[in-house]
């Protein structure tokens, strides 16, 4: 049972205009989200978190989006970079459960010069 | 801040030998850290969850006695595959979990490779 999904396998955006990547989830318990990047043979980087208590928060060109009604969040990137190019996880934790992070399949994202 | 080393970075072994992989966090102390497996194209899975000072809960399907975790510090985490196969190749990958947040920090990975 995926209870983290991320259902577009890849995107591909121009270099400077924005990368939507999408995560959506079925635990009505998830408290905490997060996002991270990876690179081939690395491990992930942490890029940016949300509390189930917000519907936002933004760091640099990164802002998630929380919608608990739809059990949907989302990652944008504005403005995009070559640099970006990587593949994106979303992970979601119960607050209870000791961090215990349940992950989404990833998006490769492909920021084209 | 919040760095994770792991290593080695790549061990080659033969099928029937044990491969020790250790995590570490170097700036910060973790009571909890996490291993994860994650197979080509698909996610990362979590194996087991290592607590400092007790005993490893392990992830439904992951054998206990095949995956042995010792948490022996706030800062040193161990994973050994004990009689490894080649069914056991895939990339491993620890997590620290600060003392104070939610947040996971990530060490790059072990490719284990079983002939």
């Amino acid at each position: 049972d995926q209870q983290v999904k991320q259902n577009s396998p890849s995107l591909s955006v121009q270099e400077g205009r924005i990368s939507i990547l999408n995560c959506d989830y079925t635990n009505s318990m998830f408290d905490y989200f997060l996002w991270y990047k990876k690179y081939p043979a690395e491990g992930p980087t942490f890029l940016i978190s949300i509390s189930s208590i917000k519907d936002k928060n933004e760091d640099g060109r990164f802002t998630v989006f929380l919608n608990k009604s739809a059990k949907h969040l989302s990652l944008h990137i504005v403005p995009s970079q070559p640099g970006d190019s990587a593949v994106y996880f979303c992970a979601a934790s119960v607050g209870n459960q000791g961090g215990k992070l349940i992950f989404g399949q990833g998006t490769e994202l492909s920021v084209k010069p | 801040g919040a760095v994770v080393s792991q290593h080695p970075s790549r061990v080659i072994c033969k099928s029937g030998t044990s491969v020790k992989i250790e995590c570490r966090s170097l700036d910060f102390q973790a009571t909890t850290m996490f291993w994860y497996r994650q197979f080509p194209k698909q996610s990362l899975m979590l194996m087991a969850t290592s607590n400092e000072g007790s005993k490893a809960t392990y992830e439904q399907g992951v054998e206990k006695d095949k995956f042995l975790i010792n948490h022996a510090s706030l800062t040193l985490s161990t994973l050994t595959v004990t009689s490894a196969h080649p069914e056991d190749s895939s990339f491993y990958i620890c997590s620290a979990q600060t003392l104070a947040g939610e947040t996971q920090y990530f060490g790059p990975g072990t490719r284990l490779l079983v002939l």
